[in-house]
């Protein structure tokens, strides 16, 4: 089982819409959750940050983290095609101070 | 707020020689960097992890004579690629994290992408 897993996709959802982006981990432990968005052939930005279960918003988008569930979620309410990027969860793995990244989810939103 | 720049934004070498790039966090100290390398459509691979003054922790597979790097204060990491070779062309991505956030964000830099001809 890899330690971070992420749907490939593309998933693709029209403009205006919700789209939701899945994260499992394996290491139980582990407590900081981070969601980075990657633009082609640009280098990761940091969305969001999460380390407690339940939600964090921060203007269009919404962290989820369920840790008995070794679930975190990203949402992006009214979706614009600016938002069409590759979005990575990473996870700090319990004893270490690096991030593991999942493999990134392809996100598309359609004019 | 935290923001990271790399120099140089691209750089072309010749086979054999050696380049450096500069990794540095403008409004934050960051008492660890990381090093990271992508090729084209694939995931970031972490290569190395440096704190401030000292040595540093190298993933497995990764040759730290060959990647050398330093992070002699708390704004500044370099990582020099020597005796280049064409496949070490892609692009190199640094991250910081500030030491007193509290949490553990990490920030990255706009990433170097290097061609060895």
């Amino acid at each position: 089982q890899k330690e971070v897993e992420q749907n490939s996709g593309p998933l693709s959802v029209p403009e205006g819409a919700i789209a939701s982006l899945n994260c499992t981990y394996s290491d139980r432990g582990s407590q900081s959750f981070f969601w980075y968005r990657q633009y082609s052939g640009k280098s990761p930005e940091l969305i969001m940050s999460i380390y407690s279960n339940g939600d964090k918003e921060d203007g269009r988008f919404t962290a989820q983290l369920n840790k008995a569930s070794q679930y975190v979620s990203l949402l992006i309410r009214d979706s614009q095609p600016s938002d069409s990027a590759t979005y990575l969860c990473a996870v700090i793995l319990t004893g270490f101070q690096k991030l593991v990244f999942g493999t990134g989810t392809r996100l598309l939103v359609s004019p | 707020g935290a923001v990271v720049s790399q120099h140089p934004s691209w750089v072309i070498c010749k086979s054999g020689t050696s380049v450096k790039i500069e990794c540095r966090s403008l409004d934050f100290q960051a008492t660890t960097m990381f090093w990271y390398r992508q090729f084209p459509k694939q995931s970031l691979m972490l290569m190395a992890t440096s704190n401030e003054g000292s040595k540093a922790t190298y993933e497995q597979g990764v040759e730290k004579d060959k990647f050398l790097i330093n992070h002699a204060s708390l704004t500044l990491s370099t990582l020099t690629v020597t005796s280049a070779h064409p496949e070490d062309s892609s692009f190199y991505i640094c991250s910081a994290r500030p030491g007193t956030s509290g949490g553990f964000e990490q920030y990255f830099g706009p990433g170097t992408r290097l061609t060895v001809t």
